[in-house]
């Protein structure tokens, strides 16, 4: 059973710049989660993908948005790049039921200059 | 709101030594509580779970759990720690406030196992 798949692995964008990342999640898996990873803010909650919809959101600004398609596959993008946004996003794909865990991906890893 | 703390930011064990990481939570209602473990560059690797039942967890690469309602606790534990275990370890407790599949994690803690 193939794991979850983020592409790209590393970025590197400038200031203002915008950027998407994609994760494929487990087969069968309806629900896709994004974190943000920063040494000092550690793992925070972006938002949560069931079935095309958003049903979770976390405390972050508009510049940061998602979608998720009819295959599962989801995409974050961040508009207006700024330096802060270098972080680690991690891509988590989950089943239905809340008492199963999530499955992670390798993340990837963006770096704003 | 649902939280979990990971009161150490480092763990230093010596390799064949016994271990723990400690975690405790504060949750309305019955946790869902995970542990994951992150190598460099990597993604969280899921390692146990309580959902209900047995206290005591058993999960991946000897790896086990404690659950303990009255301390609020779920502290991760190895009977004889390798060097291969040093990593970054989260614990996390499923937002039963949202309903839906969102983690609150904790801080992390840094395991150095010596050999």
């Amino acid at each position: 059973k193939a794991g979850v798949t983020q592409t790209p692995r590393y970025l590197i964008k400038t200031r203002g710049q915008q950027v998407t990342l994609s994760c494929s999640p487990i087969s069968g898996h309806r629900s896709v989660s994004w974190y943000q990873q920063t040494p000092g803010q550690g793992l925070q909650f972006l938002f949560e993908y069931f079935s095309e919809t958003q049903r979770n959101k976390g405390n972050f600004p508009g510049r940061f948005s998602g979608r998720q398609f009819s295959n599962s596959r989801s995409e974050m993008n961040v508009s207006t790049l700024e330096l802060g946004d270098s972080a680690l996003y991690l891509c988590a794909s989950s089943g239905e039921a809340l008492n199963t865990e999530a499955f992670f991906g390798q993340g990837t890893r963006l770096t704003v200059v | 709101a649902q939280s979990v703390a990971q009161p150490e930011d480092q763990v230093n064990v010596a390799e064949g030594n016994p271990l723990t990481v400690k975690c405790t939570y504060s949750v309305s209602g019955n946790p869902y509580l995970f542990w994951y473990v992150q190598y460099p560059n990597r993604g969280l690797q899921f390692l146990l779970k309580y959902i209900t039942g047995d206290n005591l967890v058993k999960g991946s690469y000897g790896f086990e759990a404690e659950f303990n309602k009255s301390q609020t606790s779920f502290h991760l534990k190895k009977p004889s720690a390798l060097v291969s275990d040093s990593a970054l370890y989260f614990c996390a407790v499923r937002d039963m406030d949202t309903g839906f599949q969102k983690l609150v994690f904790g801080t992390g803690t840094r395991l150095l196992v010596s050999p």
